[in-house]
């Protein structure tokens, strides 16, 4: 139940191109649902994140789609650019009391974008 | 500039051999994690600490150790028990077990020769 499936494992898309890349959940206990992005070598970077009391949520060219009856989630990235080549990452995160509150990660979306 | 530091960032061990892992961090966060990285798997939690001089398992935590004597540290030690290890190691941290945000350290690599 603590696990997030990400969909797909890699991604290509042209410049300005609308890559989505999609995450499905059990546990109905997750209130908060993170994207992280991980360039080759270096740590993942915290990049959006919602509370599943909103449907939708953009930051820049970033959008975060949530579907709380099909316990669904995704990242759409508008006009994409080559330097948004990266791995990105789901994550979720219970809302109950207590110590067992860390993130689950998807396993990850290896996206390239084409010149 | 406050954020977390991992070293070294490439690591080689021997079979048989113990190494540890380090991980610091400026942020006077109270929660520290770490992560490890397979291709094809995402991340998956180790150990985690939510204050100093304690800690818990998390989901792979066997053939590894940790220790938290200083809030600012949490290295973790790849022990021989560890029968796979090679893999890419994250160290993180939260203001709190219960905060929303994690910052994640460079990482660092371990490969067994």
């Amino acid at each position: 139940q603590q696990q997030v499936k990400q969909s797909p494992q890699s991604l290509i898309v042209q410049k300005g191109g609308i890559p989505i890349i999609n995450c499905a959940y059990e546990n109905t206990a997750f209130d908060y649902f993170p994207w992280y992005q991980q360039f080759p070598g270096k740590g993942p970077a915290l990049l959006i994140a919602i509370r599943p009391d909103v449907s939708e949520k953009k930051e820049g060219r970033f959008t975060i789609s949530f579907n709380k009856s099909a316990k669904q989630f995704s990242l759409h990235i508008m006009d994409s650019q080559p330097g948004d080549s990266a791995t990105y990452f789901c994550a979720a995160r219970p809302g109950f009391s207590g110590s067992a509150r860390q993130l689950t990660f998807g396993s990850g979306t290896q996206l390239t974008v084409l010149p | 500039d406050g954020g977390i530091t991992q070293s070294p960032k490439y690591l080689f061990r021997k079979e048989g051999q113990n190494v540890t892992l380090s991980c610091e961090q400026n942020l006077n966060h109270d929660a520290m994690y770490w992560y490890r990285q397979d291709p094809g798997q995402g991340l998956r939690l180790i150990y985690y600490s939510q204050i100093v001089n304690d800690f818990q398992k998390g989901d792979i935590a066997e053939g590894y150790s940790v220790s938290r004597e200083k809030k600012e540290s949490f290295p973790l030690t790849v022990t021989s028990a560890q029968k796979n290890p090679t893999a890419f190691y994250l160290c993180a941290s939260s203001i709190g077990a219960s905060s929303y945000g994690y910052t994640f350290g460079s990482g660092t690599r371990l490969t067994v020769v």
